[in-house]
């Protein structure tokens, strides 16, 4: 089962606009990634927050964490259309080294 | 360095044929990764290994499937008889394990597209 949700499932905005995804995830963890996936790519890691961390920052990201509601969120500002890519969340999984990725959300940015 | 490699990038085979998929992981990496990816079930994590021993094989879908890692370099997942339904993307993908409560950052392969007629 998949640990991580995201949400929206699909985001459409125009470029200069701010895009905001949201991920919930459902047990106690240590860190949290947020990864792009360009169509027909693999995914690339984009960013890491740790538990003990609740907002961190990198570039044109905003990553913010909230372990009482277990939720995190991911904003791109100034979004271009080179940002259109599907984003993901990833939980490590309680005692093991894999990561529980959640389902997604496609960003679409328009020119 | 390369980045992760995967062999084929695309394959095509009929049902009930061997497939072989191949992936070389980063350099000095140790723990390796086979990913599933289709619409219906999203990224499905099939297996992994650590220092080339398999660690988690939870998510292999049946006997049909098996993986090894006989070196650091190289790891094969298989699939033995291939059905239509194994259609899907596969990526293999390393990190160095620096420990859970550091955070190990995955880097992905480009994937293989599987189709299965």
């Amino acid at each position: 089962s998949q640990q991580g949700e995201e949400d929206p499932q699909a985001l459409s905005i125009q470029e200069g606009e701010n895009a905001t995804m949201n991920c919930s995830y459902k047990t106690s963890i240590n860190n949290l990634q947020w990864y792009r996936q360009n169509s027909g790519r693999g995914l690339v890691h984009l960013i890491l927050i740790r538990s003990n961390e609740r907002e961190k920052h990198s570039g044109r990201l905003r990553v913010t964490l909230d372990t009482s509601k277990k939720s995190s969120s991911l904003l791109i500002t100034a979004s271009r259309a080179a940002d259109t890519a599907s984003y993901f969340c990833a939980t490590d999984a309680g005692n093991t080294d894999k990561l529980i990725f959640g389902t997604g959300t496609r960003l679409q940015v328009f020119p | 360095d390369a980045g992760v490699i995967q062999s084929p990038r695309h394959e095509v085979t009929e049902m009930g044929q061997e497939v072989t998929l191949r992936c070389k992981p980063i350099s000095g990496h140790n723990s390796l990764f086979w990913y599933r990816q289709t619409m219906m079930r999203g990224l499905e994590l099939l297996i992994y290994f650590n220092n080339n021993v398999p660690i988690d094989d939870s998510g292999m879908p049946e006997d049909r499937f098996s993986a090894k890692m006989p070196n650091a370099s190289f790891s094969t997942l298989k699939i033995q008889p291939s059905e239509p339904r194994d259609s899907a993307v596969y990526f293999c993908a390393s990190s160095l394990d620096l420990g859970r409560a550091k955070g190990n950052e995955q880097f992905f392969g480009p994937g293989t597209r599987l189709t299965v007629l």
